[in-house]
């Protein structure tokens, strides 16, 4: 079966600081893509970054980036320069190519600090 | 980007009334759309997959016969929460899919359904 894991509910960070929140995975496919989406109060889900499992370079956005461990099913994401419209729930997803379903882990709720 | 347009955002209904909720897709055809539902404080699970012109398949526990799904256009696909009561009150939220590109998941801005 397909799991994602975030192992944090809560995280904070100060206005400016770096923070890394957590996510493994576990899938059976080898075609998949590994997602963080932003859900912030309004609730409306927003694509922060994407990364194709075929691909061995992490991804990067602007201020987000990724550590992708693909032998250890591990998908964390880096925020640089932390600021306070980044304060929101941040949701780790795979994606299976086989199965097409997406799949959500818990969350992780983000504050951000003046 | 794409542009998804879900809509009502929020609806308040009596109990065993029935709620549409419309999803359109605005500037690409949709082969596939996912339905999910939110719970306060936890994460989207998904409901069932609907492909153009089939019918939809439907995640084990969710009822068929109450949430009917009708994806008869690519652009357009439809949930109704038939017969609804307080425990259907949730978050519902669309993904329509571009066909071909799985990378391309957005969602639509979701609809608070409360039912009194």
């Amino acid at each position: 079966a397909q799991t994602v894991t975030q192992s944090q509910p809560e995280m904070s960070v100060q206005e400016a600081e770096t923070v890394t929140l957590s996510c493994t995975y576990d899938t059976s496919e080898s075609d998949y893509y590994l997602f963080w989406y932003k859900q912030p109060p309004s609730r409306q889900m927003i694509l922060v970054i994407r990364q194709e499992a075929y691909k061995q370079q992490n991804a990067t956005e602007n201020r987000f980036s990724v550590n992708f461990q693909k032998a250890a099913k591990s998908f964390s994401l880096k925020i640089s320069d932390s600021q306070l419209g980044d304060a929101a729930m941040y949701f780790c997803a795979c994606f299976q190519g086989g199965s097409e379903k997406l799949v959500f882990g818990k969350g992780t709720k983000l504050t951000v600090n003046p | 980007g794409a542009v998804v347009s879900q809509h009502p955002s929020r609806v308040i209904c009596k109990s065993g009334t029935s709620v549409k909720i419309e999803c359109r897709s605005l500037d690409f055809q949709a082969t596939t759309m996912f339905w999910y539902r939110q719970f306060p404080k936890q994460s989207l699970m998904l409901m069932a997959t609907s492909n153009e012109g089939s019918k939809a398949t439907y995640e084990q526990g969710v009822e068929k016969d109450k949430f009917l799904i009708n994806h008869a256009s690519l652009t357009l696909s439809t949930l109704t929460v038939t017969s609804a009561h307080p425990e259907d009150s949730s978050f519902y939220i669309c993904s329509p899919r571009l066909w071909g590109t799985n990378e391309k998941l957005f969602f639509g801005s979701g609809t608070q359904l409360s039912v009194l």
